[in-house]
Order: C-alpha cells, then sequence, then structure tokens
C-alpha cells in the first residue's frame, strides 16, 4: 500500500550525542524523500530530501540515507542540541518528484536532554 | 523574503457552516498544495493548483475545494463543517524541482 511509517515513536537523546530517526516506506515505486522539523505551534520545515537515484545526501548536521533494498529511509543528525527538540516526518512521493503529492508517517518526536 | 503565510491563524466555527482559508506562497513560488494534519498525525495531501488549474487531488470529498489566483496565492475552501473537520490546515508552496515549503497552518476548531 501507500504508507510510510516509522520504527520508533519517540526518540531520547543526550545533548551532543548524534540521533538517528528511522523510517520505513512501502512502495517501491517512490521516487522522492524528504524529512521535516514540525516544532509545536508551527508547520513541517524542510531539513534535506533525496532522490530515489541516490543512496544518501549531507547537509549541515543531518544526513540522510537511502537503502531502496529494504525500503528504508533514515536521518542522522550530528552533535544534537535542544533546538532539534522537535517531531520529525519522513515523507514520499510516488510520482511527481519534489512536485508530487506528499505522503506522510506519523512522525517520530525527538526529546534532547541537557 | 517573506516564507509562506496563511491566514487566519485560528479559527472557530459550528457544524454546517462554510470557511475559506488563504495562503501566500513564497516569493518565486508557483505551486500550491494544501494538507489537513489532524492531532499526533501526519499532514494528509488534499490537493495542489498550479497555473489556477487543480493539478492533483488526494482523498478528500467535494466540500473540499479551491482556488489559485494570478499571482498564485490559494484559497481551500469547506462547506458543510464536520466536527472531524477540526485539523490544522497547512499550506505549501513550491517551483519544480525544488522542496515543498510549509506555512504554519490556520488552526480550524469545528464546534
Amino acid at each position: 500500500g501507500e504508507s510510510v511509517g516509522l520504527h520508533l515513536p519517540t526518540l531520547s537523546v543526550q545533548e551532543g550525542d548524534n540521533s538517528i530517526i528511522n523510517c520505513a516506506y512501502s512502495n517501491s515505486a517512490s521516487d522522492y524523500f524528504i524529512w521535516y522539523k514540525q516544532e509545536s505551534g508551527k508547520g513541517p520545515q524542510f531539513i534535506i530530501d533525496i532522490r530515489s537515484n541516490m543512496d544518501k545526501r549531507q547537509g549541515q548536521r543531518v544526513t540522510v540515507l537511502l537503502n531502496k533494498t529494504v525500503k528504508h529511509l533514515s536521518l542522522q543528525i550530528a552533535a544534537t542540541q535542544p533546538g532539534d527538540s522537535a517531531v520529525y516526518f519522513c515523507a514520499e512521493t510516488l510520482y511527481g518528484g519534489s512536485q508530487g503529492n506528499l505522503i506522510f508517517g506519523k512522525g517520530t518526536k525527538l526529546s534532547v536532554k541537557p | 523574503d517573506a516564507g509562506v503565510t496563511q491566514s487566519p491563524t485560528h479559527l472557530i466555527k459550528t457544524r454546517g457552516q462554510q470557511v475559506t482559508l488563504r495562503c501566500s506562497p513564497k516569493s518565486g513560488h508557483d505551486t500550491v498544495s494544501w494538507y489537513q494534519q489532524a492531532l499526533g498525525q501526519g499532514p494528509q495531501f488534499i490537493f495542489q493548483y498550479y497555473e489556477e488549474e487543480e493539478r492533483q487531488r488526494g482523498n478528500f470529498p467535494d466540500r473540499f475545494s479551491g482556488h489559485q489566483f494570478p499571482n498564485y496565492s490559494s484559497e481551500l475552501n469547506v462547506n458543510a463543517l464536520l466536527l472531524g473537520d477540526s485539523a490544522l490546515y497547512l499550506c505549501a508552496s513550491s517551483v519544480s524541482g525544488q522542496p515543498q515549503h510549509f506555512g504554519d497552518g490556520t488552526r480550524l476548531s469545528i464546534l
């Protein structure tokens, strides 16, 4: 079916540690994936995206890994900071690339302990 | 450079009423998508507008309709409101090849 899910609903990490948020997707035809961060009372904020012809992409303190063999997506945050505390969503599109309708999972709440 | 702006931020309506939500896209963006986010859930795609036409539509009833204006801004209309329509309504704008950027949404409460 068309669904994007997350392995862990909550994640608690110590400030300064690295965080890894995981996501499973079910449709092998999905061609675009994206991570958003959503703070309380705010809309989703773009973090990083990756197309299906890539398996890794790096940004500032963040890395997204795509494993098409097992249909798995992960977001790695280096040196996690208190400001990283939020709900993180992965999303995919089946067609249309970045312009397609985003299919979201339920989200993972990241809590950073000082 | 202003990002995606939505109005109003909060709205309270009663069952059976109609509502109009507004969205101004980020500068340079020509595509607007609308999403509904229930409490504790991920956003769900409603529809997308490009060149003033509905280009894609999600699994939402005809009570949900929209419009895009020549300046790329957009409206979402919901008729015959139901209690289950209570949610955060998000607008996202984009341009070809670029990720979708979201506004902070309109919180709609139905009494």
